[in-house]
This record gives C-alpha cells, structure tokens and sequence, in this order.
C-alpha cells in the first residue's frame, strides 16, 4: 500500500494567480497521475509524471497551463497556471500499479 | 480506447434496501475493474476490485463479480445504510498505471 499527503488541502484563489499543489508519497514509485475532478464529474486525467522526464499530458492538457515537476520518486507538485474560474475542481494525485492505485485526498480550488 | 459506463444517478434509497449500480465497460484485453467509494468531503477510497473474469470482490458488504461475458462490473449491497451514502466510481486499468473512471453515481440513502 501507499500513503499519499496532499496539500494543500484546499484554497480560495484569484483569477489570474497560479496555485502550487504537492504530493508525497511514503515510498519510492516510478509514476504519480494527476487528476482533475470537475464539480459533479467524475475524475479526468491531466498527466502522467516520471522521476527524472517531462510529464506525458492527456488531450486537452498543457504544460504551460500545469506544469508538473517531479524530483525524485517519492514527491511531485502541479501547478495550476493563470487561474480561473473555471479551473475551479478538486485535483488529486494518485499512484499504483495494476491491482490497486492510491489516491491523496485532493486539493479543493475554488477560483474567484 | 478503454470507457467505462456507470449508471447515473442520484439513486435515493431507503434504509435497508437493496442497492445495484451498474457498471459496463470497454476494453481490450483483459483488465483490472475497480469500484472506488468518495464519501461527503473526502478523498477516493478503493472499495473492492476484481482481476480476472469471474472474480467476486467484496467488501463491507458490497459486491460485484466480473463478468467478461457482458463487459459488466455492477456494485450490489443487500441492505444499505445511511453511511453509504456517498459517490461511487466504476474504473478499469488495463495493462497499465493510469485509471479510467466512469462517471460516478451519488448514492442517497435516507433513514
């Protein structure tokens, strides 16, 4: 298993700003996820994050809007770029591997 | 690529009665199948899961069998309570790390 802790925990923003979340994890893991769970949604991936490369982002995803560092394999951060309203979600990272993925317990934004 | 589809909801309950959420996915090969639980205000918790067709997890009192036949995953429980309600999430990892999530169902279970 793995524990994840997540901060911040949540945060009220403004438009324009740009948010740092971060993410460690209690054990060495050759990949972290990022997503993003919009209100009511269900959870979109923003991108795959490896020790020591670029992140890999899905469709849709940036990396000037989220850059991604990854420093060593236990920690990563997401920033969320030049704020919106409509960036406004709970964001997550998460990591595992085929028979079960671990989940920190999100950072709630709220742009305004 | 890999979805997965999950019934909308809310579903409104009463105490004590029976709960099915149903789960359908598509994929190739042969994946893993996942129900995550997000309770009021915190994070995704795994809730069962199920590796190989015809696999049963269970887990608080909630089931759900892996049926290869029907692509289907559907999350049972024979007698819900006030504490499960709560958003629960269909996903399905195939051969890799990442997570495919249905769209979630909310689950309100009234006394």
């Amino acid at each position: 298993s793995a524990v994840i802790s997540q901060k911040p925990s949540r945060d009220i923003c403004q438009r324009g700003t740009s948010l740092t979340i971060q993410c460690q994890v209690d054990s060495q893991v050759t990949m972290m996820f990022w997503y993003r769970q919009q209100p009511g949604q269900s959870l979109t991936l923003i991108a795959t994050a490896n020790q020591g490369s670029e992140a890999t982002y899905e469709s849709g995803f940036v990396i000037d809007k989220f850059p991604i560092s990854r420093p060593n394999l236990t920690f990563s951060t997401l920033t969320v770029s030049n704020m919106s309203p409509e960036d406004s979600s709970i964001y997550l990272c998460s990591v595992g591997g085929l028979t079960e993925a671990f989940f920190g317990q999100g950072t709630r934004l709220t742009v305004v | 690529g890999d979805s997965v589809t999950q019934m909308e909801g809310p579903v409104t309950l009463s105490e004590e009665a029976f709960l099915t959420i149903n789960c359908t996915y598509t994929a190739t090969g042969y994946p893993s199948l996942f129900w995550y639980v997000q309770y009021p205000g915190e994070g995704l918790q795994l809730l069962l899961k199920a590796t190989k067709a015809d696999d049963k997890g269970s887990n608080k009192g909630f089931e759900a069998t892996y049926r290869k036949e029907t692509t289907s995953f559907h999350l049972e429980k024979g007698s819900v309570q006030v504490s499960d309600s709560a958003v629960y999430f269909c996903a399905l990892n195939n051969a890799g790390n990442m997570l495919t999530f249905g769209g979630g169902t909310r689950l309100m279970v009234k006394p």
